[in-house]
């Protein structure tokens, strides 16, 4: 189940089974969301990204949704396997340098993946 | 070469301590970023590079202070940090597209750093 309060919220699923990882975005602008990936004591890595002018967009066992009425996101893995076992954040553009845009990270979920 | 590398891996210092965090990329990427992330939270920026030149602080304290001597390198020198600034310290890099955007950002194993 998940779990939401003080504490990263935690999603637990069994192995081989279906994972849904949900994210509220704030700015109705944003343009473009990515997911990313981070094990414990490595960098954040890159899953999967969407641009708001798609509503679905599929990789290798990931599936990110949007949602721009309700300004949600979610992320679908299949089958999912202990390696999949990691804290997961959504990052939307929170603004422009010069250059391009900046990114704010959610919250991120934990999934653990039960044997 | 498509991994950003950080140095050191683990750092423990004194609040009177210099010390230096590196990180190197060689995608040919021309911005590169700072975040800090502490335990069960998400990264937070701090600092990013455009073509070498500092393009965003996010208010960060001055005993932080960002360098990038060329497009492959970016450092961040520390001195007289806080127990507080103990944290997760990720580096990261992304394109800079010919339209002048910028791609998506691909992040380091990081620094752990601890203040004592």
């Amino acid at each position: 189940g998940e779990s939401v309060g003080l504490h990263l919220p935690t999603l637990s699923v069994q192995e081989g089974d279906n994972s849904i990882i949900n994210c509220a975005y704030s700015n109705s602008a944003s343009d473009y969301f990515i997911w990313y990936k981070q094990e414990s004591g490595k960098g954040p890595q890159f899953i999967i990204d969407i641009r708001s002018n798609m509503d679905k967009r599929q990789g290798q066992r990931v599936t990110v949704l949007l949602n721009k009425t309700v300004k949600h996101l979610s992320l679908q893995i299949a089958a999912t396997q202990p390696g999949d076992s990691a804290v997961y954040f959504c990052a939307e553009p929170r603004g422009f340098d010069n250059y391009g845009q900046n990114f704010v990270f959610g919250p991120g979920t934990r999934l653990s993946v039960l044997p | 070469d498509t991994e950003v590398t950080q140095t050191p891996k683990h750092l423990v210092m004194g609040m009177t301590n210099k010390k230096s965090l590196k990180c190197e990329q060689h995608m040919g990427h021309r911005a590169m970023y700072w975040y800090k992330q502490k335990a069960k939270k998400p990264p937070e920026l701090m600092f990013v590079y455009s073509y070498e030149k500092l393009s965003i602080n996010e208010s960060v304290p001055s005993r932080f202070s960002p360098e990038c001597p060329n497009s492959s390198l970016l450092n961040l020198h520390l001195h007289a940090l806080q127990p507080e600034d103990s944290a997760l310290y990720l580096c990261a890099s992304s394109l800079i597209t010919s339209g002048g955007r910028t791609d998506t950002q691909y992040f380091g194993p990081g620094t752990r750093l601890t203040v004592l």
